[in-house]
C-alpha cells in the first residue's frame, strides 16, 4: 500500500486550455474526495465520490470543472477553460465508508498564466 | 462565511516549549474535529482526533481540549521540536465520512 497517488504533481499551463488530473485512492478505499488549496489557506472541498457515484459537488465547483470516477476506483479532475484563478493545489484523498479518517496525496499544484 | 476559525495565522515557539492553536466553529451539527499537519509540498496528515463527547484527547506529545458548550477546541503541543515547524489545520466534519471543513490554518515555527 503506497498511500494515495496525483499524477502530475505539478502543471503549468496557458489561460483557455484545458487540464485533467488523476487521483489513485487507497486500494481497498470506497471513498474518493477532491480539495481545492490556495496558497495560505485550508483546503476547501470540491467534490466526493463513493464507489462511482458523485454524491455531492461543492458551489466551487463551476461547470467548467468536470470529476469522474468510472470504475470506481481511480478519479479524474478536469477543468476546461482554464483561468489565472484555478491556479492552487489540486488534493485527493481517501478513506473508507464508516472510518473518519481521510488520507490525503501530495497535491497536484496547477500553475494557470 | 467561515465555518471553522483558527487562530493565530502564525507562531513561533522555543524548543522545549507548548505550542497552543485555537479553532472555533459555529455549526453544531459537527461531531468530527481533526487537526492536520501539513509540511512544504506535501498534502495533510491526520495528526490527531476528537468526538464532542469527551473534553480532552491526548496522544504523545499532542493533545485536544474541546469545550462543547463554547463551541471550540484546541491543540497543544508539549515539548515542542524544530520538526514540529509545519502548518496545523484545524477542521471539523458533520459525519463520520462527510466532507471536511477546514481553517485557515497556522504556520508553526520552533526555534532550534
Amino acid at each position: 500500500d503506497t498511500g494515495v497517488s496525483q499524477n502530475p504533481r505539478h502543471k503549468i499551463t496557458k489561460r483557455g486550455q484545458n487540464v485533467t488530473f488523476r487521483c489513485d485512492p487507497i486500494s481497498e478505499h470506497n471513498r474518493l474526495y477532491w480539495y481545492r488549496q490556495t496558497l495560505g489557506q485550508g483546503p476547501e472541498f470540491l467534490t466526493y465520490f463513493q464507489n462511482e457515484a458523485q454524491l455531492e459537488k461543492s458551489r466551487l465547483l463551476s461547470d467548467r470543472f468536470s470529476a469522474e470516477r468510472p470504475k470506481g476506483s481511480f478519479s479524474t479532475l478536469e477543468i476546461q477553460r482554464t483561468e489565472q484563478g484555478d491556479s492552487a493545489m489540486y488534493l485527493c484523498a481517501s478513506s473508507l465508508r464508516g472510518q473518519e479518517t481521510q488520507y490525503f496525496g501530495p497535491g497536484t499544484r496547477l500553475l494557470v498564466l | 462565511q467561515q465555518q471553522v476559525k483558527q487562530s493565530p495565522q502564525s507562531l513561533i515557539v522555543q524548543k522545549g516549549g507548548i505550542s497552543i492553536i485555537n479553532c472555533a466553529y459555529e455549526n453544531t451539527a459537527f461531531d468530527y474535529f481533526p487537526w492536520y499537519q501539513q509540511f512544504p509540498g506535501k498534502g495533510p496528515a491526520l495528526l490527531i482526533a476528537i468526538r464532542p463527547d469527551v473534553s480532552e484527547k491526548k496522544e504523545g506529545r499532542f493533545t485536544i481540549s474541546f469545550n462543547k458548550s463554547a463551541k471550540q477546541f484546541s491543540l497543544h503541543i508539549m515539548d515542542s521540536q524544530p520538526g514540529d515547524s509545519a502548518t496545523y489545520f484545524c477542521a471539523a466534519a458533520g459525519n463520520r465520512d462527510d466532507k471536511i471543513i477546514f481553517g485557515k490554518g497556522t504556520r508553526l515555527h520552533i526555534l532550534p
